[in-house]
């Protein structure tokens, strides 16, 4: 199978833009999680979808958004870009099943700069 | 409140020895852990997990060992190669939650 596909790779905005990620998972799963990855934080957890359902949500301002098609593909949103929101965005897909403990599998992520 | 750490930030080995990584968590109710392994331009790749009923589990070269009286988990890399140079992470995960909580990572260094 595929892996978790992250488009695009790198993406350069400036501070009060907004900007969409992209993420297929690995065919067959149905739950996408997305994570932030930044030197000072670490790796934080954003939100989950599963089914077109956002199940769990981090503790990230209004502006991160996302949502999940009927494919399982998966989409997530910044508006208002800041500075601060300089990071690795990655993608985890998981689980057939939407049983929870299942481990994820993580996509090589988008590079966000903002300027 | 959640909390995944690590008690070491960085870690060298010389090729061929073993490695143990160590981390700490905070939350009693955890009850599935997982290794991720980093390397640079990649996103974090599965290692090895363990679910709270088991203290051990082995995989090729790597073992990890599950503490629940002292919420400690290991992870052991034995005959250590230079592919294994990179970020190591642990996350934990509790049933229903939907989400993993990482620690910060140790950088493990294999020197030839």
């Amino acid at each position: 199978k595929a892996g978790v596909t992250q488009t695009p790779r790198y993406l350069i905005k400036t501070r009060g833009q907004q900007v969409t990620l992209s993420c297929s998972p690995i065919s067959g799963h149905r739950s996408v999680s997305w994570y932030q990855q930044t030197p000072g934080q670490g790796l934080q957890f954003l939100f989950e979808y599963f089914s077109e359902t956002q199940r769990n949500k981090g503790n990230f301002p209004g502006r991160f958004s996302g949502r999940q098609f009927s494919n399982s593909r998966s989409e997530m949103n910044v508006s208002t870009l800041e500075l601060g929101d300089s990071a690795l965005y990655l993608c985890a897909s998981s689980s057939e099943t939407g049983i929870s403990n299942e481990k994820l599998f993580f996509g090589s992520g988008t590079q966000l700069s903002v300027l | 409140g959640e909390s995944v750490g690590l008690h070491l930030p960085t870690l060298s080995v010389q090729e061929g020895d073993n490695s143990i990584i160590n981390c700490a968590y905070s939350n009693s109710a955890s009850d599935y852990f997982i290794w991720y392994k980093q390397e640079s331009g990649k996103g974090p790749q599965f290692i090895i997990d363990i679910r709270s009923n088991m203290d051990k589990r082995q995989g090729q070269r790597v073992t990890v060992l599950l503490n629940k009286t002292v919420k400690h988990l290991s992870l052991q890399i034995a005959a250590t190669q230079p592919g294994d140079s990179a970020v190591y992470f642990c996350a934990e995960d509790i049933q229903g939650a939907q989400k993993l909580v990482f620690g910060q990572g140790t950088r493990l260094t294999i020197n030839p």
